[in-house]
């Protein structure tokens, strides 16, 4: 397995737009977490998927952040409309065992 | 709620041994995890405890207490690759599910 893929790497858009992140995590995991990093805030968890279900959306920053699983293949994080505060990396990870997460190289997100 | 501390920086010089603590608080446990982090990169996983003791893998080891709600991250045999930030991680089981929530790091820095 390539391991859990993230599109783009790079991202950089104007304050107002809209940007969706993508994610495919590793066959056969049925954990699916997206966090977000940033030096002030370190590794934030925002929601997290059970089987394609969203268990837990409470780091969710704001209304303006959405997340979705349409199958046990693909995930997004939308941001609209997106803020300069909205900059940081953001990883997709997945698991099977609860052990171990294997995380995304991440999208690094600049809003300007 | 759930918190994780570490502390924020570390320094020692190749071929040394350094232990990183990490100490935490949370409604439920389930385990400690440790990940590595190089800059730009995703974390990666190290070792995980889900009982109390220690466990070993190559130059590496982690080290849980669960009565003192406490675990190390031992690194023996220092090595210029292993500048990188360390994060411990704990496997918290809620009314909703099990997520990982992760310390705020530490950076290692190794000194030749």
């Amino acid at each position: 397995d390539a391991g859990v893929i993230q599109s783009p790497r790079h991202e950089v858009t104007e304050m107002g737009q809209e940007v969706t992140l993508r994610c495919k995590p590793i066959s056969g995991h049925d954990y699916l977490f997206w966090y977000r990093q940033t030096m002030m805030r370190g590794l934030e968890l925002l929601i997290y998927f059970n089987n394609n279900v969203p268990i837990d959306d409470s780091g969710m920053p704001e209304d303006r952040f959405s997340a979705k699983m349409p199958n046990a293949s693909f995930s997004t994080l939308k941001i609209q409309p997106s803020e300069p505060r909205d900059s940081a990396v953001y990883f997709c990870a997945s698991t099977i065992d609860g052990l171990v997460a294997f995380f995304g190289q991440g999208t690094r997100l600049t809003v300007v | 709620g759930q918190s994780l501390e570490q502390p924020s920086e570390v320094t020692a010089v190749e071929g040394a041994i350094v232990q990183i603590n990490c100490t935490y608080q949370t409604s439920g446990f389930y385990g400690l995890s440790w990940y590595q982090q190089h800059d730009g990169g995703a974390p990666t996983f190290l070792s995980y405890n889900g009982l109390d003791g220690l466990e070993e893998t190559g130059r590496f080891s982690s080290f849980l207490s669960r009565s003192d709600s406490y675990g190390y991250l031992l690194l023996q045999e220092l090595q210029m690759k292993d500048s990188a930030s360390y994060f411990c991680a704990v496997r918290d089981e809620d009314n909703y599910g099990q997520n990982f929530v992760f310390g705020p790091g530490t950076r290692l820095s190794v000194l030749p």
